[in-house]
């Protein structure tokens, strides 16, 4: 079985510019999370979709983050424009069924190095 | 606000003994737990979970125990090997997964 698929794995731009990750879950999974790592910190939710439906995106910063899960499979994850604080290892899981974490684990794809200069 | 805090960001094992790493929570509301392991390069992966309700949880080499009143969790890993070696995550299962900052656990030949 395919694991969750990430690209880029890594990404250079500087302040101001655009960037885009995608993210292709396991095959059959109905919930997708994206996650921001900052060095030194554990993950933190950005987003969780459940097949193409936003569940949480309380977290997110709306005002230069944007994603999209449109046909319920694959998604991306834009950041627009970027900051020097949002250099980070960007994430994304899936799991099978409901999306709640005490019942359905969450499989992580290696994730997306992003490097703000 | 940390709501899950894992206080030492580092620990160093020999081989063969026992590596105990820590968690706190603060919420009162999580009624589940789970840990990630991490290796260089790779995301997590999902390694024992314990519920609010038990306190235990063995799976091998990992077992897991949970102490509600003092908030507080711990994974040991007995015997330890040096393929243990990588970052180990808490995670609390509240509205969200919430994750500790990690712990790098060393183990030595």
């Amino acid at each position: 079985e395919a694991g969750v698929a990430q690209s880029p794995r890594y990404k250079i731009i500087e302040k101001r510019q655009s960037v885009a990750f995608w993210c292709n879950p396991i095959s059959g999974h109905a919930t997708l999370y994206w996650y921001q790592q900052i060095l030194g910190q554990g993950p933190k939710l950005l987003i969780q979709f459940q097949n193409n439906g936003v569940v949480d995106d309380s977290q997110l910063p709306k005002d230069r983050f944007s994603a999209e899960r449109l046909k319920g499979v694959d998604s991306t994850l834009k950041i627009q424009p970027a900051k020097l604080e949002d250099s980070a290892v960007y994430l994304c899981a899936s799991s099978p069924v409901s999306g709640r974490a005490g019942d359905d684990i969450q499989y992580f794809g290696a994730g997306t190095r992003l490097s703000v200069l | 606000d940390q709501q899950v805090k894992q206080n030492s960001p580092s620990l160093s094992v020999q081989e063969g003994r026992i590596s105990i790493l820590n968690c706190d929570y603060t919420n009162s509301m999580f009624d589940y737990f789970l840990w990630y392991k991490k290796y260089p390069a790779e995301g997590p992966t999902f390694l024992i979970s314990i519920s609010s309700i038990k306190d235990k949880n063995e799976d091998g080499r990992f077992t897991v125990f949970l102490n509600k009143s003092a908030k507080h969790l711990s994974l040991h890993i007995v015997p330890s090997q040096p393929g243990d070696s990588a970052v180990y995550f808490c995670a609390a299962v509240g509205s969200r997964l919430t994750f500790g900052e990690g712990t790098q656990l060393t183990v030595n030949p």
